[in-house]
C-alpha cells in the first residue's frame, strides 16, 4: 500500500496567518492527489483535487500544490472558519489511502 | 444538488452483522461517472475506504476487510448498501457514504452526513 504521511501532525496558528501542510507519498503518484477538510462533527469536505485544481465553491486562499511524491496546501490567509482537520489522499493505486490528518488549531 | 443519506442501526453486537444503507438524492447511481464508496473513521482517528461500486455491478474492496464486506446497489431506489460481518469493537467507527468521480484523479467529492456504528453488547 502507498503510505500517505502528512506534516506536521497539528499546528497553531492565528486569523490572517499563511499556512502550509505538507503531504509525502511512499512511492510517485504523480497528481492522482486530493486534499480533504473535516470540521468536528461533519463529513469531510473536498478542497484540492489532481494536487492543484479548486473544488468549484472552495475560496481561492486555498491552493494545492506538488507533483511525484510531494505536495503541499497552503492556506493564504487563514480565517476562522478554516480551523479543522486537513487529510490529504492519494488515488493512484488501490488501495486508496488518507494520510492521518493535520489538525489546525487557534 | 446531490445529497446522500446513511441509514442503519447505531449499535451491532459483537459477531453480528453491520448493515448500513445510503440514499442518494439529486444524481443517479446509474451514472457512468461515479463509484459509490463507503469510508469509515473510528472516534478520533483518521479515514479508510472499505468498498465501492460502479453501477455494472463491479466492486471493489479494500483487501483489509474484503473478507467480511458485501457490497449492493438498488437503482430503483437509488441507494447502495455496506454488510460487514463477524464486527468486533475494532469496527466502532462513523461510517460516511460518498459518491468518487470514476476518472482521474477520482476524488470523492459529495458526501453523507455519517452513521455512527458503535458494536458493543
Amino acid at each position: 500500500d502507498i503510505q500517505m504521511t502528512q506534516s506536521p501532525s497539528s499546528l497553531s496558528a492565528s486569523v490572517g496567518d499563511r499556512v502550509s501542510i505538507t503531504c509525502r507519498a511512499s512511492q510517485t503518484i504523480t497528481n492522482y492527489f486530493n486534499w480533504y477538510q473535516q470540521k468536528p462533527g461533519e463529513a469531510p469536505k473536498l478542497l484540492i483535487y489532481a494536487a492543484s485544481s479548486l473544488q468549484s465553491g472552495v475560496p481561492s486562499r486555498f491552493r494545492g500544490s506538488g507533483s511525484g511524491t510531494d505536495f503541499t496546501l497552503t492556506i493564504s490567509s487563514l480565517q476562522p472558519e478554516d480551523f479543522a482537520t486537513y487529510y490529504c489522499q492519494q488515488t493512484y493505486s488501490s488501495p486508496w489511502t488518507f494520510g492521518q490528518g493535520t489538525r489546525v488549531e487557534i | 444538488q446531490v445529497q446522500l443519506q446513511e441509514s442503519g442501526p447505531g449499535l451491532v453486537k459483537p459477531s453480528e452483522t453491520l448493515s448500513l444503507t445510503c440514499t442518494v438524492s439529486g444524481g443517479s447511481i446509474s451514472s457512468s461517472s461515479y463509484y459509490w464508496i463507503w469510508v469509515r473513521q473510528p472516534p478520533g482517528k483518521g479515514l479508510d475506504w472499505i468498498a465501492y461500486m460502479y453501477y455494472r455491478g463491479n466492486t471493489y474492496f479494500n483487501p483489509s476487510l474484503e473478507s467480511r464486506v458485501t457490497m449492493s446497489m438498488d437503482t430503483s431506489r437509488n441507494q447502495f448498501s455496506l454488510r460487514l460481518s463477524s464486527v468486533t469493537a475494532a469496527d466502532t467507527a462513523m461510517y460516511y457514504c460518498a459518491r468518487v468521480y470514476s476518472s482521474w484523479p477520482y476524488y470523492f467529492d459529495y458526501w453523507g452526513q455519517g452513521a455512527l456504528v458503535t458494536v458493543s453488547s
